[in-house]
C-alpha cells in the first residue's frame, strides 16, 4: 500500500515557467513533509520541508503548499531554470524527531528546456 | 553531504555471495538509516539505527541485516545476494530532535 502518491511521473517545462508537482498522503498521523531534489548519480538533497500547522512555506523560488483537509501538498518552482532539471521526491513521516521513518513518493523527473 | 561517506561506491557481485556496504559519518549523529532506490519505487527504508547496537527494521528489511558497533559506522549486509537486490543503496543521518535527514552519495550494487 503506497502511503504517498506523487504526480506527475515526468514534467517538461520551459525556462521561466512554473513547475508544479503534487503529492497526496493517506496517514493523518504524518506531521512532517519534506521535498528532496536528486541529480543523476547523487544522493537526494533536502530542498524544503513543511509541518502541517502552516499552509505554505517559501524558500527562494521554491514553495510548498499544504492542504491538510485534502491530505495533499505540492511543490511549486517559480521561474524554472535548466539547472532545476532533476528528479524530485516528496516524503512524509511522523514521530518526535530523530528517528523518522520517511515514506517517499515515487519521484517526478523534471526537465526544464532552455 | 553531511559528512557521510559510503563504500564501496560501486560493486558487482554474484548471486549467493555475501555483501557488506559501509556507511561512515564523521559528526557523531545518533540516527542512521539505510534506503534502497529502484526505478518506479522511490526510496524505501531497509533498516535504521537509533544508537550503538540499537537497530530496527524498515519497510523492506527481508534479506538484509545491519550492525552498528560504533557511532560512526552503520553496516548493511546482504547475507546471500539475489538479483532482486540489485539497486542503489543510500545511507542517511538525522540529528537528534530533528526531522531532517541527509543522504550520502550512494552505492550502486549489481547482483549477477
Amino acid at each position: 500500500q503506497q502511503q504517498v502518491k506523487q504526480s506527475p511521473q515526468s514534467l517538461i517545462v520551459q525556462k521561466g515557467g512554473i513547475s508544479i508537482i503534487n503529492c497526496a498522503y493517506e496517514n493523518t498521523a504524518f506531521d512532517y513533509f519534506p521535498w528532496y531534489q536528486q541529480f543523476p548519480g547523487k544522493g537526494p538533497a533536502l530542498l524544503i520541508a513543511i509541518r502541517p500547522d502552516v499552509s505554505e512555506k517559501k524558500e527562494g523560488r521554491f514553495t510548498i503548499s499544504f492542504n491538510k483537509s485534502a491530505k495533499q501538498f505540492s511543490l511549486h518552482i517559480m521561474d524554472s531554470q535548466p539547472g532545476d532539471s532533476a528528479t524530485y521526491f516528496c516524503a512524509a513521516s511522523m514521530g518526535q524527531g530523530g528517528s523518522e521513518k520517511l515514506v517517499f513518493g515515487k519521484g517526478t523527473k523534471l526537465t526544464v528546456n532552455p | 553531504d553531511a559528512g557521510i561517506t559510503q563504500s564501496p561506491r560501486h560493486k558487482v557481485t554474484e548471486t549467493g555471495t555475501p555483501v557488506t556496504l559501509r556507511c561512515h559519518q564523521t559528526e557523531n549523529h545518533r540516527y542512521m538509516y539505510w534506503y534502497r532506490q529502484d526505478p518506479g519505487h522511490g526510496l524505501r527504508l531497509i533498516h535504521y539505527s537509533y544508537g550503538v547496537k540499537d537497530t530496527d527494521k524498515g519497510e523492506v528489511s527481508d534479506g538484509y541485516s545491519v550492525s552498528r558497533s560504533k557511532t560512526e559506522d552503520f553496516l548493511l549486509t546482504l547475507e546471500s545476494a539475489t538479483s532482486s537486490q540489485t539497486s542503489v543503496y543510500f545511507c542517511a543521518i538525522s540529528l537528534a530532535g530533528s526531522y531532517e535527514q541527509y543522504f550520502g552519495p550512494g552505492t550502486r550494487l549489481t547482483v549477477t
